[in-house]
């Protein structure tokens, strides 16, 4: 069964930071892996997704990742945190088979410091 | 291209009453989600519907819970007789198609039983 595990319920950064957010994925064949951000009281935005294309994948605000299939990691950096950066941050792994469902790791919130 | 919808935003039920959860996918796209967030949680899969048909409901509770996608109109997630566990934030997703795609997010209906 694919799961997902990060690393680190809560990160904190200062302002200008490197932001790195861990995600590990359990899964028997290639995954589409995400990452989503949650601000406060509001749903999901997608931030970057991994195909099988290319292992390094460039999200919106600034944000990238990379597959890593030896270490089964799909972890999250940006250079530079800025303020707006603040939230809970989702790594997720897509079912293979017939459904496509979600399956999420726990979250991490990520607190920038001024 | 409006987003995802749900509504209400929030619901306030008493034990016992039924909560009805609307959400009205993304024009274009046929495939609705729902998750669930429990306090201080990440996402869980519930349900995968595509118009008139339930496709994977192996996330739903066995009872109280139901789910539907009509022909018309939006998808309804059910909850008969709610008790105090079921305080939650439901979230809704679409895609134009299953694996791989990527899952748009509605902003949640908030749901709080007294």
């Amino acid at each position: 069964a694919q799961s997902v595990t990060q690393l680190g319920s809560h990160v904190s950064v200062s302002e200008g930071a490197l932001v790195l957010l861990r995600c590990n994925y359990s899964s028997s064949v290639p995954p589409y892996l995400f990452w989503y951000v949650q601000y406060p009281n509001q749903g999901l935005q997608l931030l970057l997704k991994y195909t099988s294309a290319a292992t390094l994948v460039k999200g919106i605000n600034g944000f990238e990742a990379e597959f890593k299939k030896s270490e089964t990691s799909f972890h999250l950096t940006k250079p530079s945190a800025h303020m707006s950066d603040a939230a809970e941050y989702f790594c997720a792994v897509s079912e293979t088979g017939n459904t496509g469902k979600l399956i999420f790791g726990q979250g991490t919130t990520l607190q920038v410091k001024p | 291209n409006a987003g995802v919808m749900q509504n209400p935003r929030h619901l306030v039920r008493r034990r016992g009453q039924e909560a009805r959860l609307r959400c009205s996918p993304m024009k274009g796209h046929s495939h609705v989600y729902w998750y669930r967030q429990l306090p201080e949680e990440g996402l869980k899969f519930m349900v995968y519907l595509q118009k008139e048909n339930i496709i994977d409901e192996s996330g739903m509770p066995k009872e109280r819970f139901s789910a539907e996608f009509p022909k018309e109109g939006p998808s309804i997630l059910r909850i008969q007789q709610v008790v105090r566990g079921d305080s939650a934030a439901y979230f809704c997703a679409s895609s134009p198609q299953r694996v791989g795609e990527t899952q748009y997010f509605g902003p949640g209906t908030r749901l709080l039983v007294l």
